[in-house]
């Protein structure tokens, strides 16, 4: 199974809100990203998780706050967010190691599409 | 730093026509590529990866990818369009930072098939 799970599949929230994004894979994979997508752009990369420690953070605001529970879960707990921050978020997965491979195929989710009213 | 430039945003082709999908590779070392495709809607799934072990790299779909270094190119084709390969293509390269894998990605080029 290759499959990465996100949830929800959509979320409207308030600029005062607090909610949080969930994401879920069961490959065994020890590496987990998450990307944000604006409207006909490219992925760009938020954070990266190698083995539940937070490895990359690509000066995100802290309005974002990502957590790594375990190797099979990760989070994003959104804060205090702005309209420009609606987007398509995406978590991926890879394999993953003590040494990290340039080589791994990350698997996606399905995203799940945030707007901030 | 490592990148990937797409060669035209937008590529409309006819079914049953050639596809060809461009992306140069700047990087000072050998460069890890990868072709995704993202349909409407959906995450992204990889179509094919360059690891350099072979420079003709076939993926799913029908969808193949040539790693030229002289040319500094990885495109990639398809020899007959199907109305179910209109999607999003990304070209990106890999690289390692503290560690882990970090995928830089080129802006895209929409494939749209023409009946």
């Amino acid at each position: 199974d290759t499959e990465v799970t996100q949830t929800p599949k959509h979320l409207v929230m308030g600029m005062t809100n607090k909610k949080s994004l969930k994401c879920e894979q069961h490959m065994g994979h020890r590496a987990m990203y998450w990307y944000k997508q604006k409207a006909k752009k490219p992925p760009e990369l938020m954070f990266v998780y190698s083995y539940e420690k937070l490895s990359i953070n690509e000066s995100v605001p802290s309005r974002f706050s990502p957590e790594c529970p375990n190797s099979s879960l990760l989070n994003l707990h959104l804060h205090a967010l702005q309209p420009e921050d609606s987007a398509l978020y995406l978590c991926a997965s890879s394999r993953g190691g003590v040494v990290g491979h340039s080589t791994d195929t990350q698997y996606f989710g399905p995203g799940t599409r945030l707007t901030v009213l | 730093a490592q990148s990937v430039t797409q060669l035209g945003s937008h590529v409309s082709v006819s079914e049953g026509a050639l596809v060809l999908l461009r992306c140069n590779y700047s990087s000072s070392v050998p460069p890890y590529l990868f072709w995704y495709v993202q349909y409407p809607n959906q995450g992204l799934q990889l179509l094919l990866k360059y690891t350099s072990a072979a420079t003709l790299v076939k993926g799913i779909n029908g969808f193949e990818a040539e790693f030229k270094k002289s040319e500094t190119s990885f495109h990639l084709t398809k020899p007959s369009a199907h109305m179910s390969d209109a999607a999003e293509y990304f070209c990106a390269v890999s690289d390692l930072i503290q560690g882990a894998q970090k995928l830089v990605f080129g802006q895209g080029t929409r494939l749209t098939i023409n009946p």
